[in-house]
């Protein structure tokens, strides 16, 4: 049980506009900034977004984030086939016992 | 150009030892702030440890607290994981990863191609 939640899985067609959920509490999300990871298969994972909202050089601006409360957002738009990948958010998370980076489950994106 | 190269996975007993090495070079070390992340087989990503750029700072997760111990030496460009008191849960490739910005942030901009470490009996 991830402390961040995200859906399993998300899809789209060609071209299309698709947008990840990342929900979390006051503790994570509510009070620190969102990252964004891609996950090709077989390879290591990737920054997409730091900060909530920006991204590293190379990066398409395809690719948007941002954060509102509790949740935050990644975007795709234009979706491309090489976009199928795993998609993961994280945060600090400040709990009593301490802090600690937490991640979501990460959400399987299919290209139709 | 920056790269992370991993080493010392492998099969290991339940309660055994074992300590990865990262060896990192095309950037300046000693400036980043380091992180080593798992990923069980066909699961995500999960976070272990991280360890600041002097060594002033470390966390763990609390799934390792108290059984593996961070650490670096900036003189050899190296980050290690030791692991002690091993667990089948522990089974995983683990990654290295390199912080954006000096300080500890959840921002890993490059990592490794990662080793697997198998316990089991």
């Amino acid at each position: 049980q991830s402390v961040l939640t995200q859906p399993p899985s998300a899809s789209g067609t060609p071209g299309q506009r698709v947008t990840i959920s990342c929900s979390g509490s006051s503790s994570n999300i509510g009070s620190n900034t969102v990252n964004w990871y891609q996950q090709l298969p077989g390879t290591a994972p990737k920054l997409l977004i730091y900060s909530n909202n920006q991204r590293p050089s190379g990066v398409p601006d395809r690719f948007s984030g941002s954060k509102s409360g509790t949740s935050a957002s990644l975007a795709i738009s234009g979706l491309q086939s090489e976009d199928e990948a795993d998609y993961y958010c994280a945060a600090w998370d400040d709990s009593l016992n301490g802090r600690y980076v937490v991640f979501g489950g990460g959400t399987k994106l299919t290209v139709l | 150009e920056v790269q992370l190269v991993e080493s010392g996975g492998g099969l290991v007993k339940p309660g055994g030892s074992l300590r990865l090495s990262c060896a990192a070079s095309g950037f300046t070390f000693s400036s980043y702030s380091m992180n080593w992340v798992r990923q069980a087989p066909g699961k995500g990503l999960e976070w272990v440890s991280s360890i600041s750029s002097s060594s002033s700072y470390i966390y763990y997760a609390d799934s390792v607290k108290g059984r593996f111990t961070i650490s670096r030496d900036n003189a050899k460009n190296s980050l290690y994981l030791q692991m002690n008191s091993l667990r089948a849960e522990d089974t995983a490739v683990y990654y290295c990863a390199r912080d954006r910005v000096k300080s500890v942030t959840p921002e890993f901009d490059y990592w490794g191609q990662g080793t697997l470490v198998t316990v089991s009996s």
